[in-house]
């Protein structure tokens, strides 16, 4: 089992629909956690970190279910702009090192 | 901004050749990473640097792969020799603590012939 499992989508939606992403992780002692966005041929950047309480930044919701080991991410109002892939990020077994999923495309189409 | 400087951006080396990546963290990050992303997947860690010392090699390919830190700052990437399935983008990132948010360089784009 992969430490940190993502749907790979592709998610193809609308311009002005919701959307969420689902990520599963593997270690119940897991700490931090983030989603970065990565668009194509580009480096990986910060979205949001997740906190325990869900945090929302914009458009952006990030929860965090920790008794079902999982996070998630909502985008409302998508924007062409947010066709991106979208890695969910949490420290894997040992503590120390950041662990990325595979990634979930998605696509906002006009 | 403080960025994350790597170099090369492109590399095309033959198969059984040396190729070596560098990588300067932002100032004052003690965590340094390397990870290897081919496309379609996640990026992997490959190392992972706590100032000057090594905390996770663990999917480091050792008997190809070498990684350095040895002042605590900047940190080089080495492979030798380079194999077909070594071909994927090498990406160095730093952050202040272990656990905590990295910041990404712009990647290494290796291709080996």
């Amino acid at each position: 089992r992969k430490e940190v499992e993502q749907d790979p989508g592709p998610f193809n939606v609308p311009e002005g629909a919701t959307v969420a992403f689902n990520c599963t992780y593997s270690n119940s002692a897991s700490q931090s956690f983030f989603w970065y966005r990565q668009d194509c041929r580009k480096e990986p950047k910060l979205l949001m970190s997740v906190y325990s309480s869900g945090n929302e930044d914009g458009r952006f919701t990030a929860q965090l279910n920790r008794a079902s080991q999982y996070i998630s991410l909502l985008i409302r109002d998508s924007k062409l702009s947010d066709s991106a892939t979208y890695l969910c990020v949490v420290n894997g077994k040992g503590g120390n090192k950041l662990v990325f999923g595979a990634g979930t495309i998605l696509r906002v189409k006009s | 901004e403080a960025e994350v400087a790597q170099s090369p951006r492109y590399k095309i080396t033959e198969k059984s050749q040396a190729v070596a990546f560098w990588c300067d963290p932002i100032s004052g990050h003690a965590t340094l990473y390397w990870y290897r992303q081919i496309l379609g997947q996640g990026p992997e860690l490959l190392v992972q640097f706590q100032d000057e010392s090594v905390v996770d090699d663990s999917q480091l390919p050792k008997d190809r792969f070498s990684a350095e830190r040895l002042k605590g700052v900047d940190s080089t990437l080495k492979i030798q020799p380079a194999e077909l399935g070594d071909s994927a983008m090498y990406l160095c990132a730093s952050s202040t603590e272990n656990r905590g948010r990295a910041f990404f360089g712009q990647g290494t784009r290796l291709t080996v012939v």
